[in-house]
């Protein structure tokens, strides 16, 4: 069954570092997506994608963060300088139409100290 | 916020027990999903409902849709404890390109 795939599952990083999060989706699938969840709370939407373009995007995505899709298959997520709140699970997630079932990856637990 | 708000925030049953969750939103909506979250992974997609739909069965899910009090409700029948997990409603709004989700309801069946 394909699946989204998530690089890596956990990455430390110091404060001030610029970190990649790298996500595979599904590979017919047209919108992408990342979403954070700091633990244990509330699932927040960052930003959508597609046809090589930001969709939306809410205000956590702010200057520091940048998304891409550098080739045909990889979806990534750059946070230029990492703050210590910026601790979290990210999770992408990729979608063959809008208002359809959404698929996500296991997750990158981004830990910055 | 766009968020969903679900109640109640924690729930703990017996197994073999139905569990009910709700979920409530603000605005109009083309149609709204429930996810289950175990913990420290992955979403998994559980089950979509239309806005033009009102009840939907997968299995032991059952999720109903009320567009006029903006809510929904998910049952799990016949609960088990593989079922322990975090439930999270989310809503497809406006061109349908993004869906946000409500603040989740954690489940605990106890054997």
């Amino acid at each position: 069954e394909p699946e989204v795939t998530q690089t890596p599952s956990h990455q430390v990083t110091q404060m001030g570092q610029e970190v990649i999060l790298r996500c595979v989706p599904i590979s017919n699938h047209l919108y992408f997506y990342w979403y954070r969840q700091i633990l244990g709370q509330k699932v927040e939407f960052l930003v959508s994608f597609y046809n090589n373009e930001i969709s939306e995007k809410s205000e956590i995505f702010d200057d520091q963060f940048s998304v891409e899709r550098p080739d045909g298959s990889n979806f990534t997520l750059k946070i230029r300088s990492t703050k210590l709140e910026d601790s979290a699970m990210y999770f992408c997630a990729s979608r063959g139409q809008p208002n359809t079932e959404a698929f996500f990856g296991q997750g990158t637990r981004l830990t910055v100290v | 916020s766009q968020q969903g708000e679900e109640d109640p925030q924690a729930l703990s049953i017996q197994e073999g027990e139905n569990a009910t969750m709700n979920c409530s939103y603000k605005t109009s909506i083309n149609n709204l999903q429930w996810y289950r979250q175990n913990s420290g992974r992955g979403l998994v997609h559980l089950i979509l409902i239309r806005s033009n739909e009102r009840e939907k069965h997968s299995g032991r899910l059952r999720v109903t849709l009320d567009t006029s009090k903006k809510s929904s409700s998910l049952l799990i029948t016949a609960s088990r404890a593989a079922d322990t997990a975090s439930y999270f409603c989310a809503t497809d709004v406006g061109a349908g390109n993004q869906f946000y989700f409500g603040t989740g309801t954690s489940l605990t069946v106890i054997p």
